[in-house]
């Protein structure tokens, strides 16, 4: 089941920073927190994940607060092609052959405007 | 990241028929997935499909219903039996390990069904 609260929808102009946020207050201290994203009719893309610290990579940065109760994810600088509907996911990831399954929620549906 | 394909892409089929969804991964993985997007919703699990056992099943998804094989590392099947045009959906697969290049789950870009 879904842990995690997003809002529906959100608008960003072309060029400025994305900030989508995600509540995840139920998180637990084995529970990672993982960004995936999915534009019309394609398969979900990873974006990036963490566990407490912050993390940056080439597309994103993820930003999860000290009580790890949510965190925000960033594009810094959005294009037209960032249309897409947003997944947050908390996921226990585990030892050995188990891994954490992912659970969708419904996203946000963020639209990139010119 | 890794190169996850399916096949087909997209098909129309009658009530009653069965098809049969084939997953590519361009590398060895421990961990296959198989997922249902149905029209306007987000992702559920179907099941896990680990080589040299029997798949895991979601609640609400049995075997006999959505069969799959898993012969090895790189390649897995997922059968839609006796379809309705309940199960027109889009069926994704995914593939994940421990290490890289699959240190996360990556997925294909779905099978789009539909069922007359």
């Amino acid at each position: 089941d879904a842990k995690t609260t997003q809002p529906p929808s959100m608008d960003c102009a072309e060029g400025r920073a994305a900030n989508l946020p995600c509540n995840h207050s139920t998180i637990s201290g084995n529970e990672y927190v993982y960004w995936y994203r999915q534009i019309h009719s394609q398969g979900p893309q990873y974006i990036i994940h963490g566990l407490k610290n912050n993390e940056t990579n080439e597309m994103a940065s993820l930003i999860i607060t000290e009580d790890r109760k949510s965190s925000t994810l960033i594009l810094p600088h959005a294009t037209l092609r960032d249309t897409a509907v947003y997944y947050c996911i908390v996921r226990v990831e585990l030892r050995g052959s188990t891994l954490g399954r992912l659970y969708f929620g419904r996203g946000t549906q963020l639209t990139v405007w010119p | 990241s890794a190169v996850i394909s399916q096949k087909p892409s997209r098909d129309i089929c009658q009530r009653g028929t069965s098809l049969t969804i084939q997953c590519q991964v361009d590398s060895q993985v421990t961990m296959m997935f198989w997922y249902r997007q149905q029209p306007g919703q987000s992702l559920t699990l179907i099941a896990t499909a680990n080589q040299g056992s029997e798949a895991t099943y979601e609640s609400g998804f049995v075997i006999d219903k959505f069969p799959i094989s898993r012969p090895n590392l790189t390649f897995s099947t997922l059968t839609v039996s006796n379809m309705s045009p309940e199960d027109s959906s889009i069926y994704l697969c995914s593939a994940e390990d421990r290490g890289p290049p699959l240190d996360t789950q990556y997925f294909g870009p779905g099978t789009r069904l539909t069922v007359l």
